[in-house]
């Protein structure tokens, strides 16, 4: 079974900083999918950023990129130049590459990201 | 992207009740999805809501605690069926297209907060 760890709860990062959140996935699949979701406290789940697996070039979406070692399985987001609507939940998400009954979303645990002014 | 809409935003229910929770997208997807998320914490998949059949179920979600309708191809219904506080939680509503532009993309409802009292 596929697997999404998030290994930190809370990071927080000075207005304008850059940070970088961390993200891991155990999956036996070659074709996937990876996906950043931000939630403010308004609970509203945004899609930030994909990666699709087959792709080597990292993606990027303005001031969100995120750094995709495919052999490490590992799939962190920078976020440059931070911004106070920036604080939210982060949460990263693995699919299989294709539909039917495997088109969900598998989460890791989140990470809460403070933005200091 | 696909718009989707949820109603009610929130509801305040007593034991034993059941509430139906609406979710409606602007254009035909694929498939959609429903979420829970408890307080504090990641999204967990209820099931998929198949379009004219009955619904997939992920462990620990059943037919009789949580049946689901998909009459066509953009609009679905969870109805959280003999509550307990246990289920007090965001109940989310997720599509996903696989073809066009933003074809792999999975986007989100607004939720549904519950409290069971």
């Amino acid at each position: 079974a596929q697997t999404v760890t998030q290994s930190q709860p809370e990071m927080s990062v000075q207005e304008a900083e850059t940070v970088t959140l961390s993200c891991t996935y155990d999956t036996s699949e070659s074709d996937y999918y990876l996906f950043w979701y931000k939630q403010p406290p308004s609970r509203q789940m945004i899609l930030v950023i994909r990666q699709e697996a087959y792709k080597q070039q990292n993606a990027t979406e303005n001031r969100f990129s995120v750094n995709f070692q495919k052999a490490a399985k590992s799939f962190s987001l920078k976020i440059s130049d931070s911004q106070l609507g920036d604080a939210a939940m982060y949460f990263c998400a693995y699919r299989r590459g294709y539909g039917g009954s495997q088109g969900n979303l598998i989460f890791g645990k989140g990470t809460k990201l403070s933005v200091k002014p | 992207s696909a718009v989707i809409s949820q109603k009610p935003s929130r509801d305040i229910c007593q034991r034993g009740t059941s509430l139906t929770i609406q979710c409606q997208v602007d254009s035909q997807v694929t498939m959609m999805f429903w979420y829970r998320q408890q307080p504090g914490q990641s999204l967990t998949l209820i099931a998929t809501a198949n379009q004219g059949s009955e619904a997939t179920y992920e462990s620990g979600f059943v037919i009789d605690k949580f049946p689901i309708s998909r009459p066509n191809l953009t609009f679905s219904t969870l109805t959280v069926s003999n509550m307990s506080p246990e289920d007090s939680s965001i109940y989310l509503c997720s599509d996903l297209t696989t073809s066009g532009r933003k074809g792999n993309e999975q986007f989100f409802g607004p939720g549904t907060r519950l409290t069971v009292l």
